[in-house]
């Protein structure tokens, strides 16, 4: 299947850990991006990224961190997490990172629930 | 600073006609987009609008009035799987998407 796909569904774990989320993408696009999903649905971005450029929301505490081995994984890392920090996260794709309708597709998110 | 505003809730009868609403105050403007979020889902893509005017794509249609800063999301012969969310974002000068909070659309029968 065509798709974004994203591990794990759901993460439980506790206050100080370091966790990771994995993403993947076989559409052949060229921007990825994780977005944050809080209590009150807002999607906050997170960071973009393609293979010139990595965009970080100033906002986004430096314990989260992208890691792109390659052009169609992005993966979340995140230091010494806090309660904070739970929320669904979602991985995102598009082709074009700019201009033009730019129509994301989501993976079907990740659950972080910090103790 | 950046603002999209929707309502939180609508409810609407199945077989009727709906509409949300989408307004926002962003800085510069490059489109905008509506996607459905079903209660523990992905976000999907439903439409894009650039320019003013009605787009239509089967029962739904989506209308832009740059000028004013407004937009909505109309969904004909409502059916029960239209119960979801609706979430307008809004692409900024810098190109980067602007969300509302989404609008919880109850189908009751």
């Amino acid at each position: 299947d065509t798709a974004v796909s994203q591990t794990p569904k759901y993460l439980v774990t506790q206050m100080g850990n370091d966790k990771s989320i994995k993403c993947e993408q076989n559409l052949g696009h060229d921007t990825m991006y994780w977005y944050k999903q809080d209590s009150k649905k807002f999607l906050k971005i997170m960071f973009s990224y393609n293979n010139k450029e990595l965009i970080i929301n100033e906002t986004v505490p430096n314990r989260f961190s992208p890691k792109s081995p390659d052009k169609a994984h992005l993966n979340l890392h995140i230091n010494s997490l806090e309660l904070g920090d739970s929320a669904v996260y979602f991985c995102a794709s598009s082709q074009d990172g700019g201009s033009g309708a730019n129509v994301l597709t989501f993976g079907a998110g990740s659950r972080l629930t910090v103790l | 600073g950046q603002n999209i505003d929707q309502p939180t809730e609508m409810t609407a009868t199945e077989g009727a006609i709906v509409q949300i609403n989408c307004t926002y105050q962003t800085s510069g403007f490059n489109g905008l987009f509506w996607y459905q979020q079903h209660a523990g889902e992905a976000p999907t893509f439903l439409s894009y609008n650039v320019l003013d005017g009605l787009e239509e794509k089967g029962r739904f249609s989506s209308f832009l009035s740059r000028s004013i800063g407004y937009s909505y999301l109309l969904l004909k012969e409502l059916q029960m799987k239209d119960s979801a969310s609706y979430l307008c974002a809004v692409r900024d000068s810098n190109y980067q998407l602007i969300w509302g909070a989404g609008t919880k659309l109850i189908i009751k029968p």
